[in-house]
């Protein structure tokens, strides 16, 4: 079974700092995408980044970045130079190489950027 | 600019109502999920649909819930009757097959309170 986990529920970070959020992952599937979203107050989904298990690279999409360590199973969101807009919710999803589409999230991880 | 659509942004109502919330997906996405969001168990899939099919509800109380895709550009979710438990939001996802891994869109949810 497929299972994602974020061990960290809150984070803090000073303003212009660059915060990593967790998460490892667990599946059997050769192929699959991982993907990170923010849920700001307003209570949107966002979509920010996704990596490819196949890709050679960490994904980065502007101030994102995505360290991806396949052998560790973990796919770390990296925020560099937070700003007090990314306080938000960040959750981390799943999709697996199955012809379903699902995505599997897991619990979510608050950040709060410090003026 | 192209989001997913959701209506109504707010729901509240008695327990033993009809509750019908719908969705308009992307122009082209041809793959709607609906997911349920509450405090206690993060964000879980109800069912989703493709190309207008059902493919998987089984995350979904069958006894009160359906789900519906009656045209390509129209979603619904309907519970009937509604209780207390079922106050969550409920969010649309919207993407297209065979996509770059089919990055998933949020609509912005719709907030359900059942009194």
């Amino acid at each position: 079974a497929q299972k994602i986990t974020q061990t960290q529920p809150g984070m803090f970070v000073q303003e212009k700092e660059a915060v990593t959020l967790d998460c490892t992952y667990d599946t059997s599937d050769p192929s699959y995408g991982l993907f990170w979203y923010k849920q700001p107050s307003s209570g949107e989904m966002i979509f920010l980044i996704y990596q490819g298990s196949y890709d050679q690279q960490n994904a980065t999409e502007g101030r994102y970045s995505l360290n991806f360590q396949k052998a560790r199973k973990s796919a770390n969101l990296v925020i560099s130079a937070s700003q007090l807009g990314d306080s938000a919710m960040y959750f981390c999803a799943m999709r697996g190489s199955g012809n379903t589409g699902k995505l599997i999230f897991g619990q979510g991880t608050t950040l709060q950027v410090k003026p | 600019d192209a989001r997913v659509t959701q209506t109504p942004r707010h729901k509240v109502t008695e327990m033993g109502q009809e509750v019908t919330m719908r969705c308009q997906p992307i122009l082209g996405h041809n793959t709607v999920f609906w997911y349920r969001q509450t405090m206690m168990q993060g964000l879980e899939l109800l069912a989703y649909f493709r190309n207008r099919a059902p493919l998987d509800d089984s995350g979904m109380p069958k006894d009160r819930f359906s789900a519906e895709m009656p045209d390509a550009t129209l979603a619904t979710l309907k519970i009937q009757p509604s209780e207390p438990r079922d106050s969550a939001v409920y969010f649309c996802a919207t993407t297209r097959a065979g996509g770059s891994w089919e990055t998933q869109y949020f609509g912005p949810g719709t907030r359900l309170l059942v009194l």
